[in-house]
């Protein structure tokens, strides 16, 4: 069964500080997604991870790709209030034939709620 | 551009009712596909199409129908409502899905439904 894990899956940190949100998956995969999502709002891409090593960065957000491991990581560096927000990671599994035999499309991990205070 | 676009916001049906939610984008991406979100869980995939005329089933099918008759439009059809429909919906467009930078895919504003 294909699994997307994240964790953790809430998380409460205050401004100025650094934290890692965590992305494991279960089967081989080099294309990985890390969106955004406000409250009662859509999703926002953030960094497509396309291969291994792959890094980007924007602002205070850092994301890392290590297809070996199937891990990813969302790293934020002295965190500002305006990044409270859910974050979701998605493996892209193309023509992958597991339980959902065959489907092409994203699957999720169950998303970190981030929430940071002044 | 006006993106990803869908319609109706919100809706409240009842059980056994039929209805229909809209998807549109103008970017001209080949890639559609339907999501649903449920509280403290991630997206999973209902439907996706590949282009006009190719549609196949995701994750959660069932319960849902789906057809691609334009590049455009990708309207997702609730046959007969039932209450573990209450989600919040989300239609997806990206360029293609060979996999570069270019097939991000984009989100749709999303649609609130309620099934009594």
């Amino acid at each position: 069964e294909l699994k997307v894990e994240q964790n953790p899956l809430f998380l409460s940190m205050q401004e100025g500080k650094n934290y890692t949100i965590y992305c494991n998956y279960s089967t081989t995969s080099d294309r990985l997604y890390w969106y955004r999502q406000d409250p009662g709002k859509s999703l926002e891409s953030l960094f497509v991870l396309l291969s291994n090593g792959a890094v980007k960065q924007e602002g205070r957000l850092m994301a890392s790709l290590d297809t070996k491991a199937r891990l990813s990581t969302l790293h934020i560096t002295a965190a500002v209030h305006d990044l409270s927000a859910t974050y979701f990671c998605a493996v892209d599994i193309e023509g992958w034939t597991g339980t959902r035999g065959g489907a092409d499309g994203l699957t999720f991990g169950k998303g970190t709620h981030l929430i940071i205070q002044p | 551009n006006a993106g990803v676009t869908q319609t109706p916001k919100f809706q409240v049906l009842k059980t056994g009712q039929s209805m229909t939610l809209q998807c549109a984008q103008d970017m001209n991406h080949e890639y559609m596909s339907w999501y649903r979100q449920d509280p403290g869980m991630g997206l999973r995939l209902i439907h996706y199409s590949v282009g006009a005329g190719i549609t196949d089933q995701g994750e959660v099918p069932n319960g849902y129908n789906v057809s691609r008759s334009t590049t455009e439009d990708f309207p997702l059809r609730l046959l007969s409502a039932a209450p573990s429909q209450t989600s919040v919906y989300f239609c997806a467009s990206s360029y293609s899905r060979a996999g570069g930078p270019a097939d991000t895919q984009y989100f749709g504003p999303g649609t609130r439904l309620t099934v009594l």
